[in-house]
């Protein structure tokens, strides 16, 4: 079955920027999401189709694509912006959506 | 902005099937594609199949043979029925609406709810 992969975790200090990468081998071929979920609260969509901000969605959230990988980036990061952070996509024939493992975002 | 609210027994034995209400609160039945997800800590977040209010449900092929998902339009309601559950199968079980990208892409998900804990244990 297809996989995402995220790093497990990444940790900044308020103010700088976070990175976060989810590889796939459809990612050339499909779009990429991205999701953040607070603890006890469910996911928020955060960045569609690689790289487009839903209403609502701060500025200083990103995404990029390039190949096998899609990042999210988080310029600014701010105590909020702890939580975990999700990737999406679907595989390469449009069978099934599938998540990344997450990734905990720890502001120092 | 849509609601979703779902509602189902939060315990259920090994063997049994598992069925699972979500009610969505305006008239956008027909608007967005109908989603259920779930959550556990051995295996993070799964996406069990979708209804259109006017298409032939679509399955994650893991769990195809047990899943059924169906659609009430005139009660705004989806459901979500798994058969012969196990352990494997105690997670948090949210419904979300989604939206297709383009042809051929696959679906993002716009509004979740706030999920339904069901264990499975006797």
């Amino acid at each position: 079955s297809y996989e995402l992969t995220q790093p497990p975790s990444v940790s900044v200090s308020p103010g700088q920027t976070a990175k976060i990468t989810c590889s796939g081998d459809a990612l050339p071929k499909q779009y990429a999401y991205w999701y953040q979920q607070r603890p006890g609260q469910a996911p928020v969509l955060v960045i569609y189709k690689d790289n487009e901000r839903p209403s609502g969605i701060p500025e200083r959230f990103s995404g990029a694509s390039s190949g096998t990988t899609v990042t999210l980036t988080i310029s600014g990061v701010q105590a909020e912006d702890e939580a975990d952070y999700y990737c999406q996509s679907a595989d390469s024939t449009n069978t099934c959506m599938v998540f990344g493992g997450g990734t905990k975002l720890t502001v120092l | 902005q849509v609601l979703l609210q779902e509602s189902g027994p939060g315990l259920v034995e090994p063997s049994e099937t598992l069925s699972l209400t979500c009610t969505v609160s305006d008239a956008s039945i027909k608007r967005y594609y109908w989603n259920w997800i779930r959550q556990s800590p051995g295996k993070g977040l799964e996406w069990l199949g979708f209804i259109y209010y006017n298409g032939s449900p679509k399955y994650n092929p893991s769990l195809k043979s047990r899943v059924t998902i169906s659609l009430d339009t005139s009660k705004s309601q989806f459901f979500l029925n798994l058969t012969s559950v196990t352990a494997a199968d105690t997670a948090l079980y949210y419904c979300a609406s989604s939206l297709q990208a383009g042809p051929h892409f696959g679906h993002y998900f716009t509004y979740w709810g706030q999920g339904n804990l069901v264990t499975v244990s006797s």
